[in-house]
């Protein structure tokens, strides 16, 4: 199992530009998250997806949109990017009444706009 | 979801215990304390979770107190691999746990 998989790994963005982060997982995952992680910061929640079919708004969802194309991919669109918004990106999934319901994350996806 | 406080930093000996602090004083009856971990830029790892009990895994030991307000993640012989930002997080299991991080306590082990 490849576990939670992100691309790219790294983008370089110019202010205004749009794009889309990917997020897959193979672990048969109910919810998926999407974060962001400022340098010196902890991670913070910008939308997540309880299950296939519905999306709901984290903490800083201003400026994001997502899609859950299906149960396993969920992505995140950058319509009009910002400097405020280099950050690194990470993407989890959770098996909702899983043993431990723990978050699995990916590795991250490191994003800069100038 | 409740607030957590910890220790920014903390230092530990290699092969020593790390014992790592968290109170949580405003938890509700129904929400767990989780803890997670992350090395370098890594995405963040999950160690250990628990609701009012002590618990232990292959990783770690969780010590909650009675009143539940605090807890300490124990690493009972810390090796280098250890180095990392430790999440203490409390959260109410459901079908969708919304994570909340603080910035964490940043562990360094040394030889």
């Amino acid at each position: 199992n490849a576990g939670v998989t992100q691309t790219p790994k790294f983008q370089v963005l110019k202010t205004g530009q749009s794009m889309t982060l990917q997020c897959a997982q193979d672990m048969n995952h109910n919810s998926m998250y999407w974060y962001r992680q400022d340098p010196g910061m902890g991670l913070r929640l910008i939308y997540y997806s309880a299950s296939e079919g519905t999306t709901d708004k984290g903490e800083v969802p201003n400026g994001y949109n997502v899609s859950r194309l299906n149960k396993r991919e969920f992505s995140l669109r950058l319509e009009s990017a910002a400097p405020s918004q280099t950050s690194v990106y990470f993407c989890a999934g959770q098996l909702a009444g899983g043993i431990d319901n723990e978050q699995f994350f990916g590795p991250g996806t490191r994003l800069t706009v100038l | 979801d409740a607030k957590t406080t910890q220790p920014t930093s903390m230092d530990c000996a290699e092969g020593r215990a790390a014992n790592l602090p968290c109170n949580h004083s405003t938890i509700s009856g129904n929400e767990y304390v989780y803890w997670y971990r992350q090395i370098h830029s890594q995405g963040p790892q999950y160690i250990i979770h628990g609701l009012k009990n002590n618990e232990t895994n292959e990783m770690a030991s969780l010590i909650i107190t009675e009143d539940r307000k605090s807890s300490t993640l124990i690493l009972p012989h810390a090796t280098l691999r250890d180095t990392a930002v430790y999440y203490c997080i409390v959260t109410s299991t459901g079908t969708a746990s919304k994570l909340t991080f603080g910035t964490g306590t940043r562990l360094q082990v040394t030889l």
